[in-house]
């Protein structure tokens, strides 16, 4: 069965380093996402891509946030200069598209992010 | 008020119990009801979804909407020891649109 896959599954990094999390979508998906879930709060989206470009954010993905398609398998989240909290589950999801219908997103396992 | 409340828990019964869980919301555009099944340290996990108002029914699991009162309920009938796990409502506003979450209700089937 498909699924999206994410790595690394664990990521520590000093504050103020950048970071990129990775993922693989679902092969023919064409809508991207990625969420994050602070422990012991939330699933909180961050922000969507579709058609090479985002399509929606939330007011967390600020600049120091940026997504990238860069291939046509990987899906990638930078935080350019990683604070304390930042901190958290990070889950990559896709969804196929089929007009007006309910699509349903995939995620990932997630990547833990610790930032010392 | 927050967008969309759920109850944390934990919410621990003994197997065989019928589980009720359920969200608030407060956002009226929201269209397409979710629950969500997480297990520790993993991605969620589609269990139901439902568009606008109405009933659902998927084995033992049943997926209520009630719009008028911005509610939405989960139920779990013959509950077994594997369904313990973290069940998150999420709602949205468009079939391709962000997902809003409720905070999850950790849930534990005792055998």
């Amino acid at each position: 069965e498909p699924e999206v896959t994410q790595t690394p599954s664990h990521q520590v990094t000093q504050m103020g380093q950048e970071v990129i999390l990775r993922c693989v979508p679902i092969s023919n998906h064409l809508y991207f996402y990625w969420y994050r879930q602070i422990l012991g709060q939330k699933v909180e989206f961050l922000v969507s891509f579709y058609n090479n470009e985002i399509s929606e954010k939330s007011e967390i993905f600020d600049d120091q946030f940026s997504v990238e398609r860069p291939d046509g398998s990987n899906f990638t989240l930078k935080i350019r200069s990683t604070k304390l909290e930042d901190s958290a589950m990070y889950f990559c999801a896709s969804s196929s598209t089929s007009g007006g219908s309910f699509n349903e997103q995939f995620f990932g396992p997630g990547t833990r992010l610790t930032v010392l | 008020q927050k967008e969309v409340e759920q109850d944390p828990g934990p919410l621990s019964v003994p197997e065989g119990a019928i589980v009720s869980l359920n969200c608030t919301y407060s956002n009226s555009a929201f269209q397409y009801f979710m629950w969500y099944r997480q297990y520790s340290r993993k991605g969620p996990e589609l269990l139901m979804y439902t568009y606008s108002s109405g009933n659902k029914e998927d084995g033992r699991f049943t997926a209520q909407v009630d719009k008028s009162s911005k509610y939405i309920s989960l139920f779990i009938r013959d509950s077994q020891p594997s369904d313990s796990a973290t069940y998150l409502c999420a709602m949205s506003a468009r079939s391709q649109g962000n997902l809003i979450f409720g905070k999850g209700t950790k849930l534990s089937v005792k055998p």
